[in-house]
């Protein structure tokens, strides 16, 4: 099947400082990559899904100024975490697709920390 | 709105049958997944079903759905300790798997 990786996979940063998490498709052009943030017990909530060459559309409560995203082309997405606080530590999941799949493909995750 | 349910928790004994069970609220839903997440690891797409099927088996895998009831689960034969993990149960309304929405997942343990 197709391969999504992301880096890095783990992550610690300092409070106040930005991090920047980048997802790639490796044998495959993604036009649609989507931005999942995983909380305990509450599962994957959707961030925000980019298409390649526009503005990723962000799902509402999620800032955008916040968490920048940029799907600069058709194997690369990027998430930064700008000014980080602790409570964005966690588990940041990528996934994408393209115009020929049914269905997408996961990365393999990045843990955040923010001490 | 959309809501998608799964108990939190399940345990097994290895070499029994699990079965995971999911409801849904949306009625248009047209693809149901199933994903496996194993410890820090992202997710794997374990199989999925089309609205219009009510049964698919996969090896050691069943998914059964009742559209009337909106229920949809996930059974596993032999459960192994490699199946330990978070199973996730995911509903997409359009044809290109997009558009998820995610129940929150059950934790297997399967004890020796």
């Amino acid at each position: 099947g197709a391969v999504v990786s992301q880096h890095p996979s783990r992550v610690i940063c300092k409070s106040g400082t930005s991090v920047k998490i980048e997802c790639r498709s490796l044998d495959f052009q993604a036009t649609t990559m989507f931005w999942y943030r995983q909380f305990p017990k509450k599962s994957l909530m959707l961030m925000a899904t980019s298409n390649e060459g526009s503005k990723a559309t962000y799902e509402q409560g999620v800032e955008k100024d916040k968490f920048l995203i940029n799907h600069a082309s058709l194997t690369l997405s990027t998430l930064t975490v700008t000014s980080a606080h602790p409570e964005d530590s966690s588990f940041y999941i990528c996934s994408a697709t393209s115009d020929e799949a049914y269905e997408q493909y996961f990365g393999p995750g990045t843990r955040l920390t923010v001490t | 709105g959309e809501d998608v349910e799964q108990s939190l928790f399940l345990s097994v004994r290895e070499g029994d049958s699990s079965v995971i069970n999911c409801t849904y609220t949306d009625s248009s839903s047209t693809y149901l997944y199933w994903y496996k997440q194993e410890p820090g690891a992202g997710l794997q797409l374990l199989t999925y079903i089309f609205s219009n099927m009510d049964m698919k088996q996969d090896q050691r895998l069943t998914v059964l759905l009742n559209k009337k009831d909106k229920h949809l689960s996930l059974r596993i034969a032999d459960t192994q300790t490699g199946d330990s993990a978070i199973y996730f149960c995911a509903e997409s309304k359009d044809n290109y798997g997009q558009n998820f929405v995610f129940g929150p997942g059950t934790r297997l343990s399967v004890l020796p």
